[in-house]
């Protein structure tokens, strides 16, 4: 069955330290991955995907995402955290059923940002 | 434009009580979401309609009703609910590309607490 794991559940880092959120997927086909982030309260914002193609992508606010195979994980990354990425991010994998399909989300990692 | 509008933003419900949220997009997708997250959890999916039909029922009780009336709108229909119950709502949608997997866009999502 598909699944995702982030297996951090808090990370905590000082402003301006480079950020790394892992996230680990199981699914039999190519997987359509993304990953969300969510301010207390707030809807899911998109911030990159990876569906085929370079396998480094790059989304917004300066985030990127590395997708390897071999080890069936696409963590998330960005060089410099600033106070305002303190939010929780879900990493998801889309997952077709019948006519349609769903996002199977991770469990989520909350972040931390010491200033 | 990539925006998903939901009202209300909060609302208060006695169980014994109906009421309805209402999702709007105007990117002229055809699949529309509905999820419900719990504190501190990733979102679960409820309702998919595909095309103004149901197309994935996530075995969600009957006191939770949707609603399509068009292409634009998602309704989602409440009655005699369970504390337990109160939760984000959060409303998406996208295109349908099937057999391919494409971005969802989430709206703000609506607080419910059901007293």
């Amino acid at each position: 069955a598909q699944s995702v794991t982030q297996p951090d559940i808090h990370i905590t880092v000082s402003e301006g330290a480079s950020l790394e959120l892992r996230c680990n997927y199981s699914y039999g086909a190519t997987p359509y991955l993304f990953w969300y982030v969510q301010s207390p309260g707030q809807g899911l914002q998109l911030l990159l995907k990876y569906f085929s193609g370079d396998t480094l992508v790059q989304g917004i606010k300066g985030f990127e995402a590395e997708f390897k195979r071999s080890q069936s994980s696409f963590n998330l990354r960005k060089p410099s955290v600033h106070w305002s990425d303190a939010a929780e991010y879900f990493c998801a994998v889309g997952a077709t059923m019948d006519s349609s399909y769903k996002l199977i989300f991770g469990s989520g990692t909350r972040l931390l940002v010491r200033p | 434009d990539t925006e998903v509008t939901q009202t209300p933003k909060h609302l208060v419900m006695g169980m014994t009580n109906k009421k309805s949220l209402k999702c709007e997009q105007h990117m002229g997708h055809r699949a529309m979401y509905w999820y419900k997250q719990k504190a501190k959890k990733p979102p679960e999916l409820m309702f998919v309609y595909s095309y103004e039909k149901l197309s994935i029922n996530e075995s969600v009780p009957s006191r939770f009703s949707p609603e399509c009336p068009n292409s634009s709108l998602l309704n989602l229909h409440l009655h005699a609910l369970q504390p337990e119950d109160s939760a984000l709502y959060l409303c998406a949608s996208s295109q349908v590309v099937l057999p391919m997997i494409v971005t969802q866009y989430f709206g703000p999502g609506t607080r419910l607490l059901v007293l």
